[in-house]
């Protein structure tokens, strides 16, 4: 098994720019997490879902951002426009159980 | 989800145990520990979990009190690639979609 991708592994853009972060999960798990990781607020849950439905958003900080699920195989992070602010390494994870199995991470930069 | 506390770091020489703590007073009945590890640069890597009695895996085993008010993540020999942070969570175990809230850890140094 090849474990949760995620693409791209990293991501330079300007701001205002759209950038768009995919995840593929582990396949047969029913629930998918994005997770968002910055030095002063640590590892922080954004939204997740089941069954490709989102289940809790609340973690979403602001209206720039949007998730969407098409099928279960598939998961994307949208942000519009990109804000420096929005920095940080964001992980997506992938369950079917317990144990949550965590994706390699995409490192964005917004200049 | 009960709040965890945990030193932020410590350090460990190498093939000797790391013996990490975990402070979780207002855990609650159905609540489970759950030790997960970040590498640098990785996403987090499941460790362990356990309800009331002592558990052991592959990795590491967890020993948590009679009043489940802490436990300790045990990593019998350490090596230079445990070094990483070290998550201490609890949450119930069914429902809220498995979430997990991640703390500030302890940044374990294992050295040679």
């Amino acid at each position: 098994d090849a474990g949760v991708i995620q693409s791209p592994r990293h991501e330079v853009t300007e701001m205002g720019q759209e950038v768009t972060l995919r995840c593929k999960p582990i396949s047969g798990h029913d629930y998918l997490f994005w997770y968002r990781q910055t030095m002063m607020r640590g590892l922080e849950l954004l939204i997740y879902f089941n069954n490709n439905v989102p289940i809790d958003d609340s973690g979403m900080p602001e209206d720039r951002f949007s998730a969407k699920m098409p099928n279960a195989s598939f998961s994307t992070l949208k942000i519009q426009p990109s804000e420096p602010r929005d920095s940080a390494v964001y992980f997506c994870a992938s369950s079917v159980g317990r144990e949550q199995f965590f994706g390699p991470g995409t490192r964005l930069t917004v200049l | 989800d009960a709040k965890t506390t945990q030193p932020p770091s410590m350090d460990c020489a190498e093939g000797r145990a790391a013996n990490l703590p975990c402070n979780h007073s207002t855990i609650s009945g159905n609540e489970y520990v759950y030790w997960y590890r970040q590498i640098h640069s990785q996403g987090p890597q499941y460790i362990i979990h356990g309800l009331k009695n002592n558990e052991t895996n592959e990795m590491a085993s967890l020993i948590i009190t009679e009043d489940r008010k802490s436990s300790t993540l045990i990593l019998p020999h350490a090596t230079l690639r445990d070094t990483a942070v070290y998550y201490c969570i609890v949450r119930v175990a069914y429902g809220a979609g498995n979430m997990l809230t991640f703390g500030g850890g302890t940044r374990l140094m294992v050295k040679p």
